[in-house]
């Protein structure tokens, strides 16, 4: 048990919708990442908020916004939803704002289907 | 970012030593080389990281060629549960380098 929490576990959801994926960091933990993991492109960085702010920003679709909260908890929200963005999206957390020695520890996924 | 060339997949069997290799040659003189695993169904997890020296933890050794160019992670004695994917990551220094860049990495089959 890594210490982070995402909910839900799953979620299916029809083309166009929109939904929103929760993280819940390690206890004393400042940064949150999202990562995207699917079948074709295997685990990509998606966005990294540290302490409330959006630090670092990788290949999220602009139909894709996330933000941390003052808890420190982190919300991703996907709209427009598509086939495509059927995956598992994976949460970590770190001390640190990114330093290359920072461990990043990932919770368990949310699988999204999209039908 | 650095590229890392890992094999696609690797057997062993429990109980024997599993070494899992990493070429990195574009590597440079300040980027650490850590290791992350994705059990089945579950998150990447960290197994260990180095810059030049070997290193070991209690999940694993690391052992890391004198021109840095390609790294070993050791597993002493493989269980099931180290059935996983491998992953040997390059963390670049200076700049914004926050994420993580994962590859293909290597899965690992463990017969019992």
């Amino acid at each position: 048990d890594s210490g982070v929490t995402q909910t839900p576990k799953h979620l299916i959801t029809a083309t166009g919708q929109r939904v929103t994926l929760r993280c819940s960091p390690r206890s004393g933990d400042l940064s949150v990442y999202w990562y995207q993991q699917s079948l074709d492109q295997g685990l990509q960085f998606l966005i990294q908020y540290y302490n409330g702010e959006e630090r670092a920003k990788g290949n999220i679709l602009e139909r894709f916004s996330a933000q941390q909260f003052p808890d420190l908890h982190s919300e991703l929200n996907l709209s427009s939803l598509e086939l495509g963005d059927s995956a598992l999206y994976f949460c970590a957390s770190s001390t640190q704002g990114g330093f290359r020695l920072d461990t990043q520890y990932f919770g368990p996924g949310t699988r999204l289907t999209v039908l | 970012d650095a590229k890392t060339t890992q094999p696609n997949s690797m057997e062993s069997n429990e109980e024997e030593p599993v070494h899992l290799p990493c070429n990195h040659s574009t590597i440079s003189g300040t980027d650490y080389i850590h290791w992350y695993r994705q059990l089945p169904s579950q998150g990447p997890e960290y197994v260990i990281h180095g810059l030049t020296s070997n290193v070991n933890n209690r999940m694993a050794s690391l052992a890391i060629a004198e021109d840095r160019k390609s790294s070993t992670l050791i597993l002493h004695r493989a269980t099931l549960r180290d059935a996983a994917v491998y992953y040997c990551i390059l963390r670049e220094s200076g700049g914004s380098n926050y994420k993580l860049t994962f590859g293909k990495g290597t899965l690992l089959t463990v017969n019992p």
